[in-house]
């Protein structure tokens, strides 16, 4: 099936760092949702955006739906320890029963 | 939160053998999903359900069955489990707001096939 596009697939910082990650696609979007996952756990929604230039922020995280539709990023700032994990990004078509389509994630490093 | 208990959290079963794994979700979502993660692929769709007795297959439904019985409710079923269905399986559930749909994760369900 359709996959998002996220890259590189690890990503490591320094904490203190600002970190930006992307996700694009070939095809539009009409919500687009960030979600972190630990080890061992569920992915946990971050942030969720609904409309075409939204940008939104989560304490130290800050999410953008692109104009295209076709591509949303995600910032977090002033990185700490526990922002380490998996961060993926989601996009949904429209209609309550349009399933998501998923990036395969970026593991993401913060060194102390 | 958003009200989604998996059970069991992790099981250990033989080839062979029929597992059922259990989403409850206390808020009386319509929409109720399973997918499972593997590494390398990512989070893939299984089956969902957008009411009761109502459930349609997703992208990797082949050696699955689905029964929503009570809205709360979402079993997944391996008729006869086998080594490839050894994963971690997610259930999840859509909720609808003035903006838009928001997708929320269960924690899991580690499924281990020997």
């Amino acid at each position: 099936g359709q996959q998002l596009n996220q890259s590189p697939q690890s990503m490591f910082i320094q904490e203190g760092e600002d970190v930006s990650m992307n996700c694009t696609s070939s095809s539009i979007f009409n919500t687009w949702l960030w979600y972190k996952q630990d080890p061992g756990e569920g992915p946990v929604l971050l942030i969720a955006l609904y409309k075409a230039g939204e940008l939104t922020s989560n304490g130290r995280l800050t999410a953008q739906f692109g104009i295209t539709r076709k591509d949303s990023f995600l910032n977090i700032s002033a990185s700490i320890p526990s922002d380490v994990g998996i961060y993926f990004c989601a996009g949904q078509k429209t209609g309550a029963n349009s399933k998501l389509t998923f990036g395969k994630g970026i593991t993401l490093s913060v060194r102390p | 939160d958003a009200g989604i208990t998996q059970s069991p959290r992790h099981k250990v079963t033989e080839t062979g053998t029929p597992v059922t794994l259990r989403c409850h979700q206390t808020e009386n979502h319509r929409y109720m999903y399973w997918y499972r993660q593997d590494p390398g692929h990512g989070l893939r769709l299984i089956h969902y359900s957008y009411g009761v007795k109502d459930t349609d297959k997703g992208e990797v439904s082949d050696g699955y069955s689905v029964s929503r019985s009570k809205t709360e409710d979402f079993l997944l079923t391996l008729e006869s489990a086998t080594s490839s269905q050894t994963s971690v399986y997610f259930c999840a559930i859509s909720e609808s707001s003035g903006a838009g749909n928001t997708i929320y994760f269960g924690e899991g369900s580690w499924l281990t096939v020997v």
